[in-house]
């Protein structure tokens, strides 16, 4: 069964201020996350990933942090724009230098302008 | 360049039919994905192809469920005799050799079984 797990299903924030979602998981084993947006009606968009070795990763107005001491991951978007609004997925590979992913349920993230 | 492709993009089919959905990865993309999405859920890992390597099937719900791949490129998912709860968007995945690297999804192909 999957791993992944998020603490919130929904988020709603005013456009301009930061986003923040998270994602718990439990295996020790997986060394690969990564995020994806998925807006309705459509597959879902790469946004940002990152390996075990590393804890913090930015890209532009995102930044994905990674404690492997408490298992948990999360997603920081800065600035949120009405354009962000869409279901949020974390995904890990649960062993070790595999290429399949499982993912999370989600969580949808509504900017209110 | 053309990202992933996947046909047809909806498909309706009665209970017992066979259904095949196709995917066309990026080019030079040796790993593919199929992933299966239930209305409002997250997604569920199908199968993987990497390369000329067995492909792993350890997430086909049943035995009607099956995959083939192509000349190392374009891929086919069957499902036989369909059932309702089968209805769901089968959303397909490719991505560079060994990884793990991101994987690109293709739109999906939304079946639904009446």
């Amino acid at each position: 069964g999957e791993s992944v797990g998020l603490h919130l299903p929904t988020l709603s924030v005013q456009e301009g201020d930061n986003s923040i979602i998270n994602c718990a998981y439990s295996n020790s084993a997986s060394d690969y996350f990564i995020w994806y947006k998925q807006e309705s009606g459509k597959g879902p968009q790469f946004i940002i990933d990152i390996r075990s070795n590393m804890d913090k990763r930015q890209g532009q107005r995102v930044t994905v942090l990674l404690n492997k001491t408490v298992k948990h991951l999360s997603l920081q978007i800065a600035a949120t724009q009405p354009g962000d609004s869409a279901v949020y997925f974390c995904a890990e590979n649960l062993k070790t230098g595999a290429n399949n992913l499982f993912f999370g349920t989600g969580t949808r993230l509504t900017v209110i302008p | 360049g053309a990202g992933v492709s996947q046909s047809p993009s909806n498909k309706v089919t009665e209970k017992g039919k066979d259904v095949e959905l196709r995917c066309d990865p990026i080019s030079g993309h040796t790993a593919l994905y199929w992933y299966r999405q239930s209305l409002g859920q997250g997604l569920e890992f199908l199968i993987y192809f990497q390369g000329n390597s067995a492909p792993d099937k350890s997430g086909l719900p049943s035995d009607r469920f099956s995959a083939e791949r192509t000349g190392g490129s374009v891929s086919t998912l069957t499902i036989q005799r369909t059932q309702q709860e089968d209805s769901a968007v089968y959303l397909c995945a490719s991505s560079l050799a060994r990884g793990p690297y991101e994987q690109y999804f293709g739109p999906g192909t939304r079946l639904t079984v009446t």
